[in-house]
């Protein structure tokens, strides 16, 4: 069975270093999300991707948060300079097309960061 | 946005069916509710979705009711491994808003 691909599974840094994780959507997946989920709550969309092209960063902290999805297939999150805050888990999804009906996000495993 | 409201935690004898219920009186006419669910330590699982009818598959059945204002999702015969946060997610334009999630316990 396909499934969405990560790594590094835990990576652990200090503040201020920067941090970077991978995911390969199922193949075929044009659609593909970055989620955040601190410990204790529901995960928080980050951003979403329509092949290459960014469909919502809305509640991606530009400031320091980047992601790209350069030839509309793996995808790299990236965060510089890390903070205290930012230890989460990085969760990864794919999905055929724009999620509606018939549409379901499959997961990955997740990256757990910690910073220290 | 169409929030969802699940209580936080329900407990469910092995064996038996659990039933987990899910408020979403503020959903529109075109919006699918999902189902995911989260074992400890690992990425949601995709359950089952449906918009107005009944649906089953092999993990699950739901049941929404004809005003589409509440759901039920239900496992019918719960074992050990279906220990779990379950989530129910109203998809918003191919958005998954979580909430919190009702934590089920399945104890021996």
């Amino acid at each position: 069975e396909a499934e969405v691909a990560q790594s590094p599974r835990y990576k652990i840094t200090e503040k201020s270093q920067a941090v970077a994780f991978w995911c390969d959507p199922i193949s075929g997946h044009a659609t593909l999300y970055w989620y955040r989920q601190i410990l204790g709550q529901g995960p928080e969309l980050l951003v979403q991707f329509q092949d290459e092209s960014v469909v919502d960063d809305s509640q991606l902290p530009k400031d320091r948060f980047s992601a790209e999805r350069l030839k509309g297939v793996d995808s790299t999150l990236k965060i510089q300079p890390a903070e205290l805050g930012d230890s989460a888990m990085y969760l990864c999804a794919s999905s055929r097309g724009l999620a509606g009906g018939g549409n379901e996000q499959f997961f990955g495993p997740g990256t757990r960061l910690t910073v220290l | 946005d169409a929030k969802t409201t699940q209580p936080p935690s329900m407990d469910c004898a092995e064996g038996r069916a659990a039933n987990l219920p899910c408020n979403h009186s503020t959903i529109s006419g075109n919006e699918y509710v999902y189902w995911y669910r989260q074992i400890h330590s690992q990425g949601p699982q995709y359950i089952i979705h449906g918009l107005k009818n009944n649906e089953t598959n092999e993990m699950a059945s739901l049941i929404i009711t004809e005003d589409r204002k509440s759901s039920t999702l239900i496992l019918p015969h719960a074992t050990l491994r279906d220990t779990a946060v379950y989530y129910c997610i109203v998809n918003q334009g191919g958005k998954l808003i979580f909430g919190q999630g009702t934590e089920l316990s399945v104890k021996p």
